[in-house]
């Protein structure tokens, strides 16, 4: 079965760091691009990037970069998202999720899989 | 970036209903649109791709049309197991923005 499994949530200082993991099996997992998306609660999906687990290329939305990090562990199909200092505004719930291959091994633009989500609170 | 707008924000349907959702971006995006649904507590869930290719899997009283700024998302007989907040999503340049979503409920 093919899964992306988060790890758990998180409470956490403003200031403080933070690594949240997305760990894939069941397929290929260096071969598909993996995406973070963040929801605030109550409020839409926002794409904050996604990271080819490959060799590590990663594209950011202006609006996440210099904010977050992503990184990936071929060895341990896992990828991460990290915070060096957070702040309130990071609540949220965080999402990875898999870009679609077609048939021909072409990535598109949608996103079939999903982890269950990491909540992530940031409250003083 | 390019502005993905839903309408409308919210609705109330019968069962059997024939439900339409509207995704209006803000420029040209091709049939680069995609229809997620999103049930309560849950993460989304992939329904269409590329306007109108429906996922594997899915139902299909789903299916998508449009094409450059003007998409619809259509459930042709509205079931109890549809009641969900349904999002666009545009992959025609980076960075990918979703709409604001949709919330559906049964009347």
């Amino acid at each position: 079965e093919e899964l992306l499994v988060q790890s758990g949530a998180e409470v956490k200082k403003p200031g403080e760091s933070l690594k949240i993991s997305c760990k894939g099996s069941g397929y290929g997992f260096t071969s598909y691009w993996i995406a973070w998306v963040r929801q605030v609660p109550g409020k839409g999906l926002e794409w904050m990037g996604f990271i080819y687990p490959g060799d590590s290329d990663a594209r950011y939305s202006p609006s996440f970069q210099g904010q977050v990090t992503f990184s990936a562990d071929k060895s341990i199909t896992t990828a991460y998202l990290q915070w060096n200092s957070l702040r309130a505004s990071d609540t949220a719930m965080y999402y990875c999720a898999r870009r679609r291959m077609t048939n021909l091994g072409l990535a598109i633009g949608a996103f079939d899989m999903w982890g269950q989500g990491t909540m992530v609170t940031v409250s003083s | 970036d390019i502005q993905m707008t839903q309408s409308p924000s919210s609705l109330s349907a019968s069962i059997g209903d024939r439900v339409t959702i509207s995704c209006q971006a803000s420029q040209d995006i091709n049939k680069y649109l995609n229809w997620y649904q999103q049930k309560p507590g849950k993460a989304p869930n992939l329904l269409i791709f590329d306007t109108s290719d429906l996922e594997t899997g899915v139902p299909s009283r789903f299916s998508g049309s449009g094409s450059g700024t003007h998409f619809t998302f259509t459930i042709s007989s509205l079931q109890p197991e549809d009641v969900a907040t349904y999002s666009c999503q545009q992959s025609y340049m980076l960075p990918y923005t979703f709409g604001q979503g949709t919330k559906l409920e049964i009347k």
